[in-house]
């Protein structure tokens, strides 16, 4: 079973530029998660979709990020313009249909904002 | 508000010794908590959660409700076990709030 892709592996921008981060999910997992680890922390959610609806984007910066699952599979997130403290790795993470499912992880994304 | 405390970033231990990862949550909710595990240069995968009562690779954890703890443990550690563990909390519906993490090393 293929798992969950993600796209660039590594990314390093300037602040103020923007960048976009791609993500494909388990195929017939309806939920798909974006996670945000700092170095040193722990994943923080996000934003989480149900298909192609959102379930929870309360700790989303939405002045900067952005984030959408066109046809409820794959999925973008969008950092516009980026800052310093966004550096870290972005992980996506999707699972059959409720979190009593688990999770699975892709490889992340390492972001440096210099 | 909701929060898992994982109070150790380092652990180490020897090969053979007993092991325990401690997490403690706050949460006025019915909890449901999972371990998940990184081993170096792999992704980020399940462990184990309590609703599941399982022991996988000789892990084991309990939910105590009375001290809102999650501990994970495993009574022989062995240099594979090596790897970063974070406890996590599900909470209303299906957000998840994971702790900062632990790095546990298994000295040969």
């Amino acid at each position: 079973e293929a798992g969950v892709a993600q796209s660039p592996r590594y990314k390093i921008i300037e602040k103020r530029q923007s960048v976009a981060f791609w993500c494909n999910p388990i195929s017939g997992h309806a939920t798909l998660y974006w996670y945000q680890q700092i170095l040193g922390q722990g994943p923080k959610l996000l934003i989480q979709f149900q298909n192609n609806g959102v379930v929870d984007d309360s700790q989303l910066p939405k002045d900067r990020f952005s984030a959408e699952r066109l046809k409820g599979v794959d999925s973008t997130l969008k950092i516009q313009p980026a800052k310093l403290e966004d550096s870290a790795v972005y992980l996506c993470a999707s699972s059959l249909v409720a979190a009593y499912n688990e999770q699975f992880f892709g490889p992340g994304t390492r972001l440096t904002v210099l | 508000a909701q929060r898992v405390t994982q109070p150790e970033k380092l652990l180490s231990v020897f090969k053979g010794a007993p092991v325990e990862l401690k997490c403690n949550y706050s949460y006025s909710g019915s909890p449901e908590l999972f371990w998940y595990v990184q081993y170096s240069r792999q992704r980020l995968q399940l462990l184990l959660r309590h609703i599941s009562r399982e022991s996988i690779k000789g892990f084991t954890a309990d939910l105590n409700k009375g001290e809102t703890s999650f501990h994970l443990k495993k009574p022989f550690a062995q240099e594979e076990d090596s790897a970063m563990y974070y406890c996590a909390l599900r909470y209303t519906g299906n957000q998840f709030y994971f702790g900062t993490g632990t790095s546990l090393t298994v000295i040969p």
